[in-house]
């Protein structure tokens, strides 16, 4: 079993939805989550960083962590063609190094006009 | 402008043949990492560095090589015994190595023929 698993997509919604991007993962011992946005061709840039469980807003941007579940969740209010993006969790254990981060696939967002 | 430059953008290289990777960045931060992205496939760790002259392997070190004389510059070497090496290369940096906020540069995509 993989340690992080996210549904690669490509998830369609209509300009103005409500999108709802989620990752799962095994290694109990993450505490830090993030999530990054990836335009084609581009490198990865830092949307949302979390702590432990709970909820995070910058926006129309929402993080949610449910560490009971294994689950966190990336929502996206009002969703707009610009944010069509690939979508990459990232998590790490509390004392982890350098080399502690660990990435899941991304998902690939499209928002129609 | 702060941030992080890789180039070139796209590398063509022939079968056999070693080839360089820039990375440079004018961030002030200890912490650069190099990764590799596949179509499908996560961020994967290669080398890092959290200080000038040290630096460690990641999950995928094999067929790679670093290097970090100055604190600005991380480049990487792809070896011909890299047996799979056409790939996106991403580069990026931390404050420090204990830092989950990376910040990446826009990538180099290596096409060996």
């Amino acid at each position: 079993q993989k340690e992080v698993e996210q549904d690669p997509g490509p998830l369609s919604v209509p300009e103005g939805a409500i999108v709802s991007l989620n990752c799962t993962y095994s290694n109990s011992a993450f505490q830090y989550f993030m999530w990054y946005r990836q335009y084609s061709r581009k490198g990865p840039e830092l949307l949302m960083y979390t702590y432990s469980s709970g909820n995070k807003e910058d926006g129309r941007f929402t993080a949610q962590v449910d560490k009971s579940s294994k689950y966190i969740s990336l929502f996206i209010r009002d969703s707009q063609p610009s944010d069509s993006a690939t979508y990459l969790c990232a998590m790490r254990a509390s004392g982890g190094g350098a080399d502690g981060l660990t990435f899941g696939k991304g998902t690939h967002l499209i928002i129609q006009p | 402008d702060g941030g992080i430059t890789q180039s070139p953008k796209y590398l063509f290289r022939k079968e056999g043949q070693n080839v360089t990777l820039s990375c440079e960045q004018n961030l002030n931060h200890d912490a650069m990492y190099w990764y590799r992205q596949d179509p499908g496939q996560g961020l994967r760790l290669i080398y890092y560095s959290q200080i000038v002259n040290d630096f460690q392997k990641g999950d995928i070190a094999e067929g790679y090589s670093v290097s970090r004389e100055k604190k600005e510059s991380f480049p990487l070497t792809v070896t011909s015994a890299q047996k799979n090496p056409t790939a996106f290369y991403l580069c990026a940096s931390s404050i420090d190595g204990g830092s989950d906020t990376q910040y990446f540069g826009p990538g180099t995509r290596l096409t060996v023929l």
